[in-house]
């Protein structure tokens, strides 16, 4: 089983649209979980931070359960350059920063 | 800019070739980083420094032989790559080792291995 498993996707939605992606981590001791965008042939951007209470930026909103070991990360309105590949990652002791492969986001005019 | 700069951005090499790339930080961090990404799978840590100190070889084969001579500057040295290592090498850097620190990335090299 992958450390950190994502859904490749692609996701194609309309603009406007709310789309959601999940992300699950197999190590419970994982500290801190992250969302990254990458844009193609770009590198990964931090995105935001995931934090167990939630968190909100605009019109992104990131969520940890630990109990079911995932993150997800929820995109309401989307715009054309929301377009992108979303990382999450979990990190357990001091740097191990494990990546999933990333879900494919496309959204079509 | 993030403020993690790479060079090259691209680069094509033989398998017998000698080559470098280079990774230059502006953000006063102290820890930097090597990730390999290859195509459809997950970014892969290779090594990890901190404060120039070595503090993870994440079992990478010894062709790839990293230098840290400052908490700036960090390098990554190439000699007799397989075709295999074709992928997007990618440097980044954080404030310290901490796991809730940010990774800040640079724009990356795109290495093909002929």
């Amino acid at each position: 089983r992958k450390e950190v498993e994502q859904d490749p996707g692609p996701f194609n939605v309309p603009e406007g649209a709310t789309v959601a992606f999940n992300c699950t981590y197999s190590n419970s001791a994982s500290q801190s979980f992250f969302w990254y965008r990458q844009d193609c042939r770009k590198e990964p951007k931090l995105l935001m931070s995931v934090y167990s209470s939630g968190n909100e930026d605009g019109r992104f909103t990131a969520q940890l359960n630990r109990a079911s070991q995932y993150i997800s990360l929820l995109i309401r309105d989307s715009k054309l350059s929301d377009s992108a590949t979303y990382l999450c990652a979990a990190i357990s002791g001091t740097y191990k920063y494990i990546f999933g492969t990333g879900t494919r986001l496309k959204v079509l005019a | 800019e993030t403020g993690v700069t790479q060079t090259p951005r691209h680069l094509v090499m033989g398998m017998t070739n000698k080559k470098s790339l280079k990774c230059e930080q502006h953000l006063g961090h102290n820890a930097m980083y090597w990730y390999k990404q290859s195509a459809k799978k997950p970014l892969e840590l290779m090594f990890v420094y901190n404060f120039k100190e070595q503090t993870e070889n994440n079992s990478v084969p010894s062709r790839f032989s990293p230098e840290c001579p400052n908490s700036s500057h960090l390098f990554l040295h190439l000699h007799t790559l397989q075709p295999e290592d074709s992928a997007l090498y990618l440097c980044a850097s954080s404030q310290e080792l901490n796991p809730n620190e940010k990774l800040f990335f640079g724009s990356g090299t795109q290495l093909s291995v002929l």
